[in-house]
C-alpha cells in the first residue's frame, strides 16, 4: 500500500550539532506534508508543514526540504538541544480531497549533552 | 489550556468489557479525527468528523468501534467487547485547515 516511511529508526547526535531526519514517500500525488514531534507519553506536536508546490520552508531552528523528483522529505534541526529528543514523524495527505494523515514509522532522535 | 483534551488519560480494562473515551477539540475547529497508535508505530487513522457528520471511516474501525460527535463539539469513541489487540494509544486531533492538532491521547490496556 501507499505509505510514508523514514530512512532511519534512530538518530543520535551531540548537543549543538545539526540534525537531519529523512522521510521517503511513495505517492507522487501527495499534496501536503507535515512534520510532527512526539515526546514520550504525549500526542504528536506540529513542527512545520510544506505544500507540494514548495521546495523549502523554514521555521524557528527547523527547515523542511521537499524533493518531489525522488519523493523525499527531510527535516533539519539546527543547534540540536536535549529538549529536541523525541520521535519525529512525517505525515502526508495523499490527495487534495482526502483529509486523513498517513504517518510513517518515525525516527527517534536522541541528543546527548 | 486551549488545546485538544482527552479523557481518561489511561484506561485498564478486562477483555470483553466496553470502554468509552472522550475528546474535546479546540473550540473553533470543525474537523475532528481519531487515530490509534501502537508502540513504535505512527498513528493510524480511524475516523473523521466534519461538524457532527462522520465523513470517513478506516477499515481498521471494526463493528465493535463506534464514534459520535452529537453536537459538533466533543466526540466519544466506544469500543465494545474489548480484545487484547485493542491495547493502544487512542489519539484525537482537531483542525480548521489542513494542520491537525493532537491531544495527549488515552492509553488503553486490555488484560
Amino acid at each position: 500500500g501507499e505509505s510514508v516511511g523514514l530512512h532511519l529508526p534512530t538518530l543520535s547526535v551531540q548537543e549543538g550539532d545539526n540534525s537531519i531526519i529523512n522521510c521517503a514517500y511513495s505517492n507522487s500525488a501527495s499534496d501536503y506534508f507535515i512534520w510532527y514531534k512526539q515526546e514520550s507519553g504525549k500526542g504528536p506536536q506540529f513542527i512545520i508543514d510544506i505544500r507540494s508546490n514548495m521546495d523549502k520552508r523554514q521555521g524557528q531552528r527547523v527547515t523542511v526540504l521537499l524533493n518531489k523528483t525522488v519523493k523525499h522529505l527531510s527535516l533539519q534541526i539546527a543547534a540540536t538541544q536535549p529538549g529536541d529528543s523525541a520521535v519525529y514523524f512525517c505525515a502526508e495527505i495523499p490527495n487534495q480531497a482526502g483529509t486523513a494523515l498517513i504517518f510513517g514509522k518515525g525516527t527517534t532522535l536522541s541528543v546527548s549533552s | 489550556d486551549t488545546g485538544v483534551s482527552q479523557n481518561p488519560r489511561h484506561k485498564i480494562t478486562k477483555r470483553g468489557q466496553n470502554v468509552t473515551f472522550r475528546c474535546d477539540p479546540i473550540s473553533e475547529h470543525n474537523r475532528l479525527y481519531w487515530y490509534r497508535q501502537t508502540l513504535g508505530q505512527g498513528p493510524e487513522f480511524l475516523t473523521y468528523f466534519q461538524n457532527e457528520a462522520q465523513l470517513e471511516k478506516s477499515r481498521l474501525l471494526s463493528d465493535r468501534f463506534s464514534a459520535e460527535r452529537p453536537k459538533g463539539s466533543f466526540s466519544t469513541l466506544e469500543i465494545q467487547r474489548t480484545e487484547q489487540g485493542d491495547s493502544a494509544m487512542y489519539l484525537c486531533a482537531s483542525s480548521f485547515g489542513l494542520v491537525e492538532f493532537f491531544g495527549p491521547g488515552t492509553r488503553l490496556t486490555v488484560l
